[in-house]
């Protein structure tokens, strides 16, 4: 049973700022949050990574509350190639831990 | 960041027959692979999780004689759909992280398998 819950979908324009959040109530002390990123036939890719508070990298910015009960990924300035599925995961980071996918948020960004 | 690779990439074949799927890690060691399924439209259904040197421990509804994983390298890990048939269809992906690290789990690029 996944450990998150997303929106199923969400709409937005080029050139908007996209923020995406996920539901983690159940998040243990020792589990980091995690993106992913997948297109169509591709595998998952990594964006972004955090513990708390906020993250920010070339790609994306994670926004994690003092309860870590959710996260919210953004997304600056989405253009059309952003159009994919988004998937928040939570785990330990250890090289054994699996991960368990939810539903994923399918992002659709028009022109 | 770490790279994992997949072959072949997407490969068809008859009713019955047998299909390996490659995974490596390319710049890295991982003692733990991972396998996932995805049909199409929905998300992606761990499988198998992979052990270098030990049997692999399969998820609950997953046939291990069907699906028979071999991980015999730090960087190398086969899973092999025997006696395949069209419901087997569907795109598997693996993943690695980097063994004994922290660093986030890394995915292989999938491979289309396509059962006639």
């Amino acid at each position: 049973l996944a450990k998150t819950t997303q929106p199923i979908s969400m709409d937005s324009y080029e050139g908007q700022e996209v923020n995406i959040t996920c539901s983690h109530n159940n998040i243990a002390t020792n589990d980091y949050i995690t993106w992913y990123q997948q297109f169509p036939s591709q595998g998952p890719r990594f964006i972004i990574q955090g513990y708390k508070t906020k993250v920010t990298n070339e790609v994306a910015s994670l926004f994690i509350p003092a309860d870590r009960k959710s996260s919210t990924l953004s997304l600056p300035r989405v253009s059309l190639s952003d159009t994919a599925v988004y998937y928040c995961l939570v785990g330990r980071m250890d090289s054994s831990y699996k991960l368990i996918f939810g539903s994923g948020t399918r992002l659709l960004v028009r022109p | 960041g770490a790279v994992v690779s997949q072959h072949p990439s997407w490969v068809i074949c008859k009713s019955g027959t047998s299909v390996k799927i490659e995974c490596r890690s390319l710049d890295f060691q991982a003692t733990t692979m991972f396998w996932y399924r995805q049909f199409p439209k929905q998300s992606l259904m761990l499988m198998a999780t992979s052990n270098e040197g030990s049997k692999a421990t399969y998820e609950q509804g997953v046939e291990k004689d069907k699906f028979l994983i071999n991980h015999a390298s730090l960087t190398l890990s086969t899973l092999t759909v025997t006696s395949a048939h069209p419901e087997d269809s569907s795109f598997y992906i693996c993943s690695a992280q980097v063994a004994g690290s922290t660093d986030t789990q890394y995915f292989g690029p999938g491979t289309r398998l396509t059962v006639l």
